[in-house]
């Protein structure tokens, strides 16, 4: 079965420091990643993705991805974390490519993250 | 970039009562729309495919009349929850992706429903 799976419901870091946002991935053929946050009460907002290509992505606000395809992984990174940075981040897998994949997005459980001044 | 909004915002009504949720694309045609469920500090559970000039395609485990689902335009797709109850109650979300770049997705700012 096609899954994603966050293994943390929350992680804490205090502002300044580096954070990571783990991701791993059980999809058949070569998906595509993204990774999307959520404010209170919000809709989505895209990141990054990962389609092909350099395996470390660069997205939004400063935060990158890297993908590892033997460890199926494809965590979010930021060197340097903000309080404004606290929210819920989801990693989401869409398998194949387009249009054979329909465009459904299989979502991990979410993160929250908590960044303390 | 492109922008998909839903509306209403937020709703709420009496259980046994028919609730009707608007998904747009503001700038861009979608074919195909997505409609998710979110529960409280919870994931995003797909409900649906929405397919323009067609019926929709439902995920195992959710009823479709309960749930239905109408794509008449390009740009619009809506949800109608009937006959609503509690636990229906939720955060409902839409989603479009982007003809430009077909893996990129937009999701609108989604819709919380409370029934009473």
């Amino acid at each position: 079965a096609q899954s994603v799976a966050q293994p943390e419901d929350q992680v804490n870091v205090a502002e300044g420091n580096p954070l990571t946002v783990k991701c791993t991935y059980s999809v058949s053929g070569n998906p595509y990643l993204f990774w999307y946050v959520q404010y209170p009460n919000r809709g989505l907002q895209f990141l990054l993705k990962y389609i092909t290509g350099d395996n470390l992505v660069k997205g939004s606000y400063g935060f990158e991805a890297e993908f590892n395809k033997s460890q199926t992984s494809f965590h979010l990174k930021k060197p340097s974390a903000l309080v404004s940075d606290s929210a819920l981040y989801f990693c989401a897998v869409s398998p194949g490519r387009w249009p054979g994949n329909t465009g459904k997005l299989i979502f991990g459980q979410g993160t929250t993250l908590q960044v303390k001044p | 970039g492109a922008v998909v909004s839903q509306h209403p915002s937020r709703v709420i009504c009496k259980s046994g009562t028919s609730v009707k949720i608007e998904c747009r694309s503001l700038d861009f045609q979608a074919t195909t729309m997505f409609w998710y469920r979110q529960f409280p500090k919870q994931s995003l559970m797909l409900m649906a495919t929405s397919n323009e000039g067609s019926k929709a395609t439902y995920e195992q485990g959710v009823e479709k009349d309960k749930f239905l689902i109408n794509h008449a335009s390009l740009t619009l797709s809506t949800l109608t929850v009937t006959s609503a109850h509690p636990e229906d109650s939720s955060f409902y979300i839409c989603s479009a992706p982007w003809t430009v770049r077909r893996n990129e997705q937009f999701f609108g700012p989604g819709t919380r429903l409370t029934v009473l």
